[in-house]
């Protein structure tokens, strides 16, 4: 059974980067897609983008001047980085793996527990 | 980007009662439509995906159907446990997107 853990600072001071590691146990980081995805307190949730296990990765266009997303094998690491921050960008952020055949698209398997990230001066 | 519009927002039922939620998207994705089921302070989980395939571990209680643009979620006996929001989601095109969740409350 895979776990999925968030880690990083709960406060970022506005116009500053926000940055965030999520830790993989219990599997593998290849073959897999792996996801950020956010909720503003009390709203909806929100995909950010993922990171293959190869490197690639694919943003949603609204945040992707902002966003970079990377994956270390060796620490079966993946890590996203938010630049320029405001109080928007205030919200849980979740670590997500999604999973499939390759003549296939993926699709969300896993979830880590999320982590609360403020942008407050 | 492609919207995601569940219905209802939310809605009152009590423990043994069927329960359909539905999600309408607006334009056709053919099968590649996923639930979860989300709790108070916690994270999402993954219920099912490709519109009626159940996750691993996921009770038969939970049902999907649908295809295209109109897709239902069925929770045919209703328990304590399944009082949640419940959110769509679609994965045919990027960016993928979320339905805004329905609340089911106890009656």
């Amino acid at each position: 059974q895979v776990h999925l853990q968030e880690s990083g600072p709960g406060l970022v001071k506005p116009s500053e980067t926000l940055s965030l590691t999520c830790t993989v146990s219990g599997g593998s980081i290849s073959p897999y897609y792996w996801n950020w995805v956010r909720q503003p307190p009390g709203k909806e949730l929100e995909w950010i983008g993922y990171v293959y296990h190869s490197g690639t990765t694919n943003y949603n266009p609204s945040l992707k001047s902002r966003v970079t997303m990377s994956v270390d094998s060796s620490k079966n690491q993946f890590s996203l980085k938010l630049s320029s921050v405001t109080a928007a960008d205030t919200a849980v952020y979740y670590c997500a793996r999604a999973t499939g055949p390759k003549w296939d698209l993926p699709y969300f398997d896993s979830w880590g527990q999320g982590t609360l990230v403020t942008v407050s001066s | 980007d492609i919207q995601m519009t569940q219905s209802p927002s939310s809605l009152s039922a009590s423990v043994g009662d069927r329960v359909t939620i539905t999600c309408r998207a607006s334009q056709g994705i053919r099968h590649y439509l996923a639930w979860f089921q989300q709790k108070p302070g916690k994270a999402p989980k993954s219920l099912i995906y490709g519109a009626s395939s159940l996750q691993s571990g996921v009770p038969s209680k939970f049902s999907g159907s649908g295809s295209g643009t109109d897709f239902t979620l069925t929770i045919s006996s209703l328990q304590p446990e399944d009082f949640a929001t419940y959110y769509c989601q679609q994965y045919y095109t990027y960016p993928w997107t979320f339905g805004r969740g329905t609340k089911v409350e106890f009656k």
